[in-house]
């Protein structure tokens, strides 16, 4: 049973517009998100956090916003650089619980 | 500061040879996980520890995989006999409490012919 879904295995995004990642998930006991960025040959690395005590996160060009109530999560970039294309895991956890992790959505940013 | 130190990054072997992945968490880190990326799955969690200690190896495909944590800077994934449906990447990842953010070792790379 996947816990957290990410539907869109891959997205394409014009240099300097928004790219916009989706999450879902189904455990309403889920109280903290995170999203990775993962580039070949290398392992994942944290890239921003939300705690469900809140709706939106920003840190510089990374914006996640959570809808509990839809139990859904996004990740929103802006402006896109050819240098985020990756691949993004979501993950959630709650309860004092390990992560659980997406499938993972890669991202290309195109000149 | 050293992060997560996985070893080796690539392994190429026969099919019923013994394989052993090797981690090295960060210093202070009290959990460590195992996963297993493939294109169909993603990251999938096969075993973690918390303190040393297994607490859920239900992710553990086969008893043919075992992994172990004899302390706190070190941990093996070993599977044996290997199969070809074994190769994947194989990351290790350690992280202060359980659901605090994981830091990822670069991965093993697994290819069993």
């Amino acid at each position: 049973d996947q816990q957290v879904k990410q539907n869109s295995p891959s997205l394409s995004v014009q240099e300097g517009r928004i790219s916009i990642l989706n999450c879902d998930y189904t455990n309403s006991m889920f109280d903290y998100f995170l999203w990775y960025k993962k580039y070949p040959a290398e392992g994942p690395t944290f890239l921003i956090s939300i705690s469900s005590i809140k709706d939106k996160n920003e840190d510089g060009r990374f914006t996640v916003f959570l809808n509990k109530s839809a139990k859904h999560l996004s990740l929103h970039i802006v402006p896109s650089q050819p240098g985020d294309s990756a691949v993004y895991f979501c993950a959630a956890t709650g309860g004092g619980n390990k992560l659980t992790f997406g499938t993972g959505t890669q991202l290309k940013v195109e000149l | 500061d050293a992060g997560v130190i996985q070893s080796p990054r690539h392994e190429v072997t026969e099919m019923g040879q013994e394989v052993t992945l090797r981690c090295k968490p960060i210093s202070g880190h009290n959990s460590l996980f195992w996963y297993r990326q493939t294109m169909m799955r993603g990251l999938e969690l096969l075993i973690y520890f918390n303190n040393n200690v297994p607490i859920d190896d239900s992710g553990m495909p086969e008893d043919r995989f075992s992994a172990k944590m004899p302390n706190a800077s070190f941990s093996t994934l070993k599977i044996q006999p290997s199969e070809p449906r074994d190769s994947a990447v194989y990351f290790c990842a350690s992280s202060l409490t359980l659901n605090q953010p994981q830091h990822f070792g670069d991965g093993t790379r697994l290819s069993i012919l």
